[in-house]
């Protein structure tokens, strides 16, 4: 069964340090979403993806966040600096282009010191 | 924007027995109702979708049913099993606003053997 990959599953890193992670969607998913999810919450979109371009990233802070999908495949998100309250599971989803079933991967779990 | 309200945040039942998951949402324009389950450390799981167009859908053990005059949808799990204890969410999406979904808080299901 196709799955979303991420990595890393697991990062600690200090504040004022850089971080990111990876996502692989499943294979001909052309969407491609990042979520942050705070220990006891549901998960809340970053940023969406279709293909390479980027269909809304309102909610990202970008004084700190970036993001992209440079080949419309695979995308990395990265903070720098970290802060401490970005400590939180990050999430990848994918889905079909025109679907609103999503996907998503196992999740890489940020702890900021 | 869209608010998904979700209760109860905790439920606890015997196995065997049913148990079920209400939700309301605040946007008429909402089509797209997942629930998703996520287990400790892992991302969550799509295990039952609905549209608007739909009143109420089964797989196996599991049902969702949709009131939209009401604007709320339910999860009902029956004869629950210890595997069924995880945390629960559901969600709402808007086909026009690029399927974007909007997650309730979660409910944490315990399954007492």
């Amino acid at each position: 069964e196709a799955e979303v990959a991420q990595s890393p599953r697991y990062k600690i890193t200090e504040k004022s340090q850089a971080v990111a992670f990876w996502c692989d969607p499943i294979s001909g998913h052309a969407t491609l979403y990042w979520y942050r999810q705070i220990l006891g919450q549901g998960p809340e979109l970053l940023v969406q993806f279709q293909d390479e371009s980027v269909v809304d990233d309102s909610q990202l802070p970008k004084d700190r966040f970036s993001a992209e999908r440079l080949k419309g495949v695979d995308s990395t998100l990265k903070i720098q600096p970290a802060e401490l309250g970005d400590s939180a599971m990050y999430l990848c989803a994918s889905s079909f282009f025109g679907s609103d079933e999503q996907y998503f991967g196992p999740g890489t779990r940020l702890t900021v010191t | 924007g869209e608010n998904v309200e979700q209760h109860p945040s905790t439920l606890s039942v015997q196995e065997g027995d049913s148990a079920v998951i209400k939700c309301t949402y605040s946007d008429s324009a909402s089509n797209y109702f997942p629930w998703y389950k996520q287990e400790l450390g892992k991302g969550p799981q799509l295990i039952i979708d609905i549209r608007s167009n739909v009143g109420e859908k089964k797989d196996q053990r599991i049902a969702v049913t949709l009131n939209k005059t009401a604007k709320h949808f339910s999860l009902h799990i029956t004869e629950t099993q210890p595997e069924d204890s995880a945390v629960y969410f559901c969600a709402a999406s808007i086909r026009s606003s690029d399927y974007k979904l909007t997650f309730g808080k979660g409910t944490l299901l315990t399954v007492n053997p």
